[in-house]
């Protein structure tokens, strides 16, 4: 029969606006998260990282935002280009377990 | 390019077979990470190595293994192949436990 791929939650968003990307983690343990770009048929890229001691982290055009009291993280990013069309992962590693456990992903379409 | 190299990229196999997928870390990364990406799964963590020894699992299957050897690369076993099992195989590595994870290209497994 025919395969039925992962329903991803989709951001559309206009090139040159800002994106802001959502996670709700599930671990209230989890003491270091991940934000991964996954393009169509290669690995996960990674973006940026942030430790549960840490509020907000910045990069080059990304942010990562964390608010352990509802336990989400966000990416947010700068002036969303065409070549940041990819889905987008959160990953947590939680606590003592060591196992970094992925989210379900976000597609981010950016029209021109 | 990540660091870490996966082999073979691609390997279609048939139903009951076992196939071995292997995995050389970045240089200098002790931690090793296997997950797999089917279309409806989203990307599943299978195992963790650290320097050698086993330090997390996930939903791994008793039909799967896996080791990292003396020189750090890794390899993840597969047995008793089922259709359901085709999927792309990721193997990730990093310095340590608890920091990024760098993923490489993939194994995409098709069992027929």
């Amino acid at each position: 029969g025919e395969s039925v791929g992962l329903h991803l939650p989709t951001l559309s968003v206009q090139e040159g606006d800002n994106s802001i990307i959502n996670c709700a983690y599930s671990n209230s343990a989890s003491d270091y998260f991940i934000w991964y770009k996954q393009e169509s048929g290669k690995g996960p890229q990674f973006i940026i990282d942030i430790r549960s001691n840490m509020d907000k982290r910045q990069g080059q055009r990304v942010t990562v935002l964390l608010n352990k009291t509802v336990k989400h993280l966000s990416l947010q990013i700068a002036a969303t280009q065409p070549g940041d069309s990819a889905v987008y992962f959160c990953a947590e590693n939680g606590g003592a377990t060591n196992k970094l456990i992925f989210g379900t992903g976000t597609l981010l379409a950016v029209q021109p | 390019d990540s660091g870490v190299t996966q082999t073979p990229k691609h390997l279609i196999t048939a139903t009951g077979q076992r196939v071995t997928l292997r995995c050389s870390p970045r240089s200098g990364d002790l931690s090793v990470y296997w997950y797999q990406q089917s279309l409806d799964q989203g990307l599943q963590f299978l195992i963790q190595y650290y320097n050698g020894e086993e330090r997390a699992k996930g939903n791994i299957l008793e039909r799967f293994s896996a080791q990292q050897f003396p020189d750090l690369h890794s390899e993840l076993n597969l047995s008793s192949l089922e259709l359901g099992d085709s999927a792309l195989y990721f193997c990730a590595s990093g310095p340590n436990m608890k920091a990024e994870a760098f993923f490489g290209q993939g194994t995409r497994l098709t069992v027929v």
